[in-house]
């Protein structure tokens, strides 16, 4: 596989459940993302990981749980969302520090629904 | 703090019909900007990155100019499958990303 993997495409979950959104990078990058992207919205930055380590919590309530085991994977654990959390959501890629060019490797996205 | 204003939100073509997608940008310290391709239910795909004014590039039907304020996105006589949501992205000094709402072009046969 190559470039920015993301699973599940699609996921629908009840207010009370809990679930998780998997992303993984093939392409030897340091710095991962997580975006979140609302109709009529500009793309939202949630979290950033650097050499596995949280460099950026854009004020992201603490229904959201991100985590980093390695460079190459990243997990959003999610739990007790509300509706206004349904969009899509992207997981990005990019090279680390003071390589980084700012451009930015995108998977397909995760369509999140709450019910 | 940095802000990126993308016009028009919509714009719909005739194939054949050229146009321009503007980009305006305020941001402390620019180190690049971006512009991406979405199509619907995909994440958005990397086209260009421009680094200072004065600087085109192009790729196909596309090129993208840049100067100190604002960058186009100059679509030469589009197809249908032209068709995405065009994202335009700063990138600063300080290592940040900011994105702009996006033009959604629709190229009628």
């Amino acid at each position: 596989e190559t470039g920015v993997t993301q699973t599940p495409r699609h996921l629908v979950m009840g207010m009370t459940n809990k679930k998780s959104l998997k992303c993984e990078q093939h392409l030897g990058h340091n710095a991962m993302y997580w975006y979140k992207q609302s109709a009529k919205k500009p793309l939202e930055l949630m979290f950033v990981y650097n050499f596995k380590e949280q460099t950026e919590n854009n004020s992201v309530p603490s229904r959201f749980s991100p985590e980093c085991p390695n460079s190459s994977h990243l997990f959003l654990h999610l739990h007790t969302l509300q509706p206004e959390d349904s969009a899509l959501y992207l997981c990005a890629s990019s090279q680390d520090g003071g390589r980084n060019t700012g451009e930015l490797f995108f998977g397909e996205g995760s369509r999140l629904t709450v019910l | 703090e940095d802000q990126v204003t993308q016009s028009p939100e919509a714009l719909r073509l005739q194939e054949g019909e050229s146009s321009s997608l503007n980009c305006s940008y305020t941001v402390s310290g620019l180190r690049g900007l971006f512009w991406y391709r979405q199509d619907p239910g995909k994440g958005p795909e990397f086209l260009f990155t421009l680094y200072s004014a004065g600087e085109e590039k192009e790729k196909e039907r596309l090129k993208a100019t840049l100067t100190k304020k604002e960058s186009f996105l100059h679509i030469t006589a589009p197809k249908p499958e032209d068709s995405a949501t065009y994202l335009c992205a700063v990138y600063t000094n300080a290592g940040k990303s900011t994105f702009g709402d996006g033009t959604t072009l629709t190229v009628k046969p």
